[in-house]
């Protein structure tokens, strides 16, 4: 059974820029949830995907948006940029959208 | 907005100690879920707990679900090298669908 899978490990852009990062889910997963975790902090929620629909969505701008496809994998896209943006994006799916969540190993991005 | 006071935040212990934490709410929580997070990778889930009261154990890992429902704990027996790393507790309201996440506790073994 293959766990969550992120891609790319790492990423460097540049303030206003756009970035695109991706995650497939484990296998027989339906949910995928998306965290932003800065040095030295918990993990926070972005959004969840449900069956391709947004299912709630954290205390993050519009520019964190996102989609899920019917394989269920998902990607996290972020507008503009800004500096603060640097983390470790972490990607989380589950069999549901309230059961345990099981991470990927995360896609660590730096504005520079 | 929500928040779990997480401690201690880091703890130096030899090998062969047992280990304590806790974390801690001012919200009822329905779900609480430990993880242990190694450098450069993501959280691995440890120990789920879905009832106040439950004590459930994984391998030589122990939690347990506050009466309260605003507390947790994690207790870890006989450490070894490899339990080095960041624990963190992560509590789930009911209905809701994100987790929310301690500060951490950092553990470092002296051989």
């Amino acid at each position: 059974e293959t766990g969550v899978t992120q891609s790319p490990t790492h990423l460097i852009k540049t303030r206003g820029q756009q970035v695109t990062l991706r995650c497939s889910s484990q296998s027989g997963h339906n949910t995928v949830s998306w965290y932003q975790q800065a040095l030295g902090q918990g993990p926070q929620f972005i959004f969840q995907y449900y069956r391709e629909e947004e299912n709630g969505r954290g205390n993050f701008p519009p520019r964190f948006s996102g989609l899920q496809f019917p394989n269920y994998s998902s990607e996290l896209n972020v507008n503009a940029l800004e500096l603060d943006d640097s983390a470790l994006y972490l990607c989380a799916s589950s069999p549901g959208n309230y059961n345990e969540q099981f991470f990927g190993p995360g896609t660590r991005l730096t504005v520079l | 907005g929500q928040q779990l006071n997480q401690s201690p935040q880091s703890m130096f212990i030899q090998e062969g100690e047992d280990v304590s934490m806790n974390c801690t709410s001012s919200s009822i929580f329905n779900t609480w879920l430990w993880y242990k997070q190694d450098p450069g990778e993501g959280p691995v889930l440890l120990i789920a707990l879905y009832k106040a009261g439950e004590l459930t154990s994984n391998g030589r890992l122990t939690a347990q679900f506050g009466i309260t429902r605003k507390d947790s704990f994690l207790n870890i027996s006989a450490s070894i090298p490899s339990d080095v790393g960041i624990y963190f507790c992560a509590g789930r309201f009911q209905g809701a669908q994100k987790l929310v996440f301690g500060q951490g506790t950092r553990l470092t073994i002296n051989p």
